[in-house]
């Protein structure tokens, strides 16, 4: 099984820079994604990890390290349309061998003027 | 392209009856998922195709679900004698296959509100 733990909730203001955690235990690791949902709509991909490092797509930026069970998402340069719900995801070894997805409950980001 | 997309995407419906809600993958997506948002919670997994079987059912709640994926595509979740606790959105992912790095594109859902 899996247990992952993000902040419930996270305020930052426009234009400033945010870090959202995750933190993980699981017993055959492959990979962590973000994914962003806004409020009422499906959650989209934002970032893949899997060596440990970060990785930087534009304003978006994630750092995984494995030896820790950790990983963040950095946003730089908050727009008010950043206000969304950031998932961490983990992927691991399931039932019968396969890659086992598992969503951690989310962080809930409200941007502020 | 076309995304995931999903129908219906609102459904009402009295307890006790049975629903069928549908999802039309990414042509050529061969792994497809369902999860499950109650309102202001985190993704609950339900089951996983691979193609067209399933080698993980774990997360299906109760006998009352069973899902199926035909011509490794569309696939349907059916809840039979729904309760009120089974009101959520239904949300529906396809991947392009189970290896790693293989994001999950969501369709818009299903909410489900049972009366």
């Amino acid at each position: 099984g899996q247990n992952i733990d993000q902040p419930t909730e996270m305020t930052a203001t426009e234009g400033a820079i945010v870090q959202i955690n995750c933190t993980y235990q699981t017993s055959g690791f492959n990979g962590l994604f973000w994914y962003q949902q806004h409020a009422g709509e499906a959650p989209t991909f934002l970032s893949y990890n899997v060596l440990d490092g970060l990785e930087e797509k534009g304003r978006f930026s994630s750092f995984l390290s494995r030896s820790k069970g950790y990983s963040y998402l950095l946003l730089k340069e908050l727009q008010m349309k950043d206000s969304a719900s950031y998932l961490c995801a983990v992927r691991d070894e399931g039932a019968g061998g396969y890659q086992k997805v598992t969503f951690g409950t989310g962080t809930k980001l409200q941007v502020i003027p | 392209g076309a995304g995931v997309s999903q129908s219906p995407s609102n459904k009402v419906t009295e307890k006790g009856k049975d629903v069928e809600l549908r999802c039309d993958p990414i042509s050529g997506h061969t792994a497809l998922y369902w999860y499950r948002q109650s309102l202001g919670q985190g993704l609950e997994f339900l089951i996983y195709f691979q193609g067209n079987s399933a080698p993980d059912k774990s997360g299906l709640p109760s006998d009352r679900f069973s899902a199926e994926r035909t011509g490794g595509s569309v696939s349907t979740l059916t809840i039979q004698r729904t309760q009120q606790e089974d009101s959520a959105v239904y949300l529906c992912a396809s991947s392009l296959a189970q290896g790693a790095g293989y994001e999950q594109y969501f369709g818009p859902g299903t909410r489900l509100t049972v009366t």
